[in-house]
């Protein structure tokens, strides 16, 4: 069975900072990796998504990450965060399921 | 854009009771599944569904636990007798293939007192 460890539980961060969120998973043959947000009292939506191809990987709102085989990690990364990204976020393998870790909570601050 | 819709929004129901969440997946979509959250914790799944059967489940789908594709659009899950700590979000998500984007629908948070 694959697994996700997110390694930082809580990332507090200043307006227009940069934010790294980490993520590393368990090696498989086949990985298909993603990254969900769910904001506050609402549902999870798809941030982006790795299958295969290119290592870099844009998603919405600005949001990008990199799949690296090597180190068995998938970061994600924005350069300059809003306030709106105050969310909670997961990063999920998918093993005929999605198995996700226990997210990280990104709070934005002015 | 297509979506995944799930009522009831919130239920809330006594100890014991049976209760019945519904979701509508995405109409062309063949795989459907559910995960539960329970509040301040991880999104976990609870079991997949394809072809009208089960394809996995996880050690919380209990036998207290059943899924349902009563028609061509709904997919249901049923919990004959509810506990306390059945009390969760649980979300329905459907995809077109097993590996590929899973799509959520908004939750329906179930209270059990």
């Amino acid at each position: 069975a694959q697994s996700v460890t997110q390694l930082d539980s809580q990332v507090p961060v200043f307006e227009e900072a940069p934010v790294e969120l980490r993520c590393n998973y368990s090696s498989s043959v086949s990985v298909y990796l993603f990254w969900y947000v769910q904001y506050p009292n609402q549902g999870l939506q798809l941030l982006l998504k790795y299958l295969s191809g290119s290592t870099l990987v844009k998603g919405i709102n600005g949001f990008e990450a990199e799949f690296n085989k090597s180190q068995t990690s998938f970061h994600l990364r924005k350069p300059s965060v809003h306030i709106s990204d105050t969310a909670e976020y997961f990063c999920a393998v998918n093993d005929y399921k999605l198995s996700f870790g226990a997210g990280t909570t990104v709070t934005v601050r002015a | 854009e297509p979506e995944v819709t799930q009522t009831p929004s919130h239920q809330v129901t006594q100890m014991g009771q049976e209760v019945i969440l519904r979701c509508v997946p995405i109409s062309n979509h063949l795989y459907f599944y559910w995960y539960r959250q329970i509040l301040g914790q991880k999104v976990e799944f609870l079991v997949s569904f394809y072809n009208n059967e089960i394809s996995e489940k996880s050690e919380i789908f209990d036998d207290q636990f059943s899924v349902e594709r009563p028609d061509g659009s709904n997919f249901t899950l049923k919990i004959r007798s509810t506990k306390l700590e059945d009390s969760a979000m649980y979300f329905c998500a459907s995809s077109a293939d097993h590996s590929n984007e899973q799509y959520f629908g908004p939750g329906t948070r179930l209270t059990v007192t």
